[in-house]
């Protein structure tokens, strides 16, 4: 079964903490996709790469950073955790190319609260 | 601005037929796609549209209307494991994804 893990199912941290929340993808995707999702909007996009090593901003990059050292993992970092911050983030990969429909997995998701 | 417009919350009775409606206005259109996402988990894909008319895949179907900028999801035989939200989201020029806030779908017996 294709998975998309996410380490950290629930997280509590405190203003200005750094936080790091990892995603893992064994399906050998070369998109990955970091969400946030927040009551009464839809997804919105922080970050994806399409590639190793390739990171491109979303529509909210701000407060935010990501690293993908490898195919398989994709790293979402916050520098200094704010309360704004607090949120449901969701990891999402998919296989490579614009055609097509390019289904998104979704990982269960890491729910932030920053205190 | 990018835009998709769905209902916040539907409710239906178990065995009936239910229809959520997604409508959006976008800077280009290349694919639309539902997924359903249950309650503390990963939303999951339910169908994917780009050309006009109806997909169908068991109980479920999905329409595209891309003259009116619609698109529908049909739930039929409704089951209480279909309780759950229901996420539109459109591709646009840029093959980026533009997501709905989603229907929260509430079966009752």
């Amino acid at each position: 079964d294709v998975k998309v893990t996410q380490s950290s199912r629930y997280l509590v941290k405190r203003t200005g903490e750094k936080v790091f929340l990892e995603c893992v993808q064994d399906m050998d995707h070369e998109n990955m996709f970091w969400y946030r999702q927040d009551p009464g909007l839809g997804l919105r996009l922080i970050y994806f790469s399409y590639d190793v090593k390739m990171k491109e901003k979303g529509d909210i990059p701000e407060g935010y950073s990501v690293s993908r050292e490898k195919k398989e993992r994709f790293s979402l970092i916050l520098e200094s955790a704010s309360t704004n911050q607090t949120s449901m983030y969701l990891c999402a990969s998919s296989s490579g190319g614009a055609s097509g429909a390019n289904v998104l997995t979704f990982g269960a998701g890491s729910r932030l609260t920053v205190l | 601005g990018q835009n998709i417009d769905q209902p916040t919350e539907m409710t239906a009775t178990e065995g009936a037929i239910v229809q959520i409606n997604c409508t959006y206005q976008t800077s280009g259109f290349n694919g639309l796609f539902w997924y359903q996402q249950h309650a503390g988990e990963a939303p999951t894909f339910l169908s994917y549209n780009v050309l006009d008319g109806l997909e169908e895949k068991g109980r479920f179907s999905s329409f595209l209307s891309r003259s009116k900028g619609y698109s529908y999801l049909l739930l039929k035989e409704l089951q209480m494991k279909d309780s759950a939200s229901y996420l539109c989201a459109v591709r646009d020029s840029n093959y980026q994804l533009i997501w709905g806030a989603g229907t929260k779908l509430i079966i009752k017996p």
